[in-house]
């Protein structure tokens, strides 16, 4: 069991470059989420899809798209980076829904420069 | 508008101390609270949680306590140890509803 894994770890990208970052997990789990975290400001939510097919905004979208392509994968596009998006991004997943487990599992993060 | 808000920022404990964060809540209708755990260069991961029918939920050396009326709830770190030294987060949710709300963070760390 892998849990959730993350791709790439590093990237430095230039302002106005696009990029897609890969998030898979192995815990057959329906919700999956997408965060950023920068300094003294926590884990902000930036999309998360409750299940498979479905995807809702969070705290923070603006300038990011989210695919949702089956119950394990769902990635994070920058379709034109922004310096303001130099941040670190974590991926996380959980069982969810009614009655469900709500631990939420956090892959390893991905750290994204952009100059 | 900061639905959670966690305090001290930061903490320094001695080995062997009490370790105390704190958290606030605004959303009466939160009924999940986890603490996570997040060491450098790693992701969050769970530590301990509780839901607001008890008022205190103990595993190991970690408790959290919680105040429904005062709308707080607090991590304590009995006996801290160096290698508790770590970023904690607290964070709220209705339970599958919605997403969880993070505070800040605390970065705690234990000297000798």
């Amino acid at each position: 069991n892998a849990g959730v894994t993350q791709t790439p770890k590093f990237q430095v990208l230039k302002t106005g470059q696009s990029m897609t970052l890969q998030c898979a997990q192995d815990m057959n789990h329906n919700s999956m989420y997408w965060y950023r975290q920068d300094p003294g400001m926590g884990l902000r939510l930036i999309y998360y899809s409750a299940s498979e097919g479905t995807t809702d905004k969070g705290e923070v979208p603006n300038g990011y798209n989210v695919s949702r392509l089956n119950k394990r994968e769902f990635s994070l596009r920058l379709e034109s980076a922004a310096p303001s998006q130099t941040s670190v991004y974590f991926c996380a997943s959980s069982e969810a829904g009614v009655g469900g487990d709500e631990t939420q599992y956090f892959g390893p993060g991905t750290r994204l420069l952009v100059l | 508008q900061q639905q959670v808000k966690q305090s001290p920022q930061s903490l320094i404990v001695q080995k062997g101390g009490i370790s105390i964060i704190n958290c606030a809540y605004e959303n009466t209708a939160f009924d999940y609270f986890p603490w996570y755990q997040q060491f450098p260069g790693k992701g969050p991961a769970l530590l301990i949680a509780i839901r607001p029918d008890v008022s205190e939920k103990k595993e190991g050396r970690f408790t959290i306590s919680f105040n429904k009326s005062a709308k707080q709830f607090s991590l304590h770190i009995m006996d801290s140890q160096p290698g508790d030294s770590a970023t904690y987060f607290c964070a709220a949710a209705i339970s599958g509803n919605t997403p969880l709300v993070f505070g800040k963070g605390t970065r705690l760390s234990v000297i000798a």
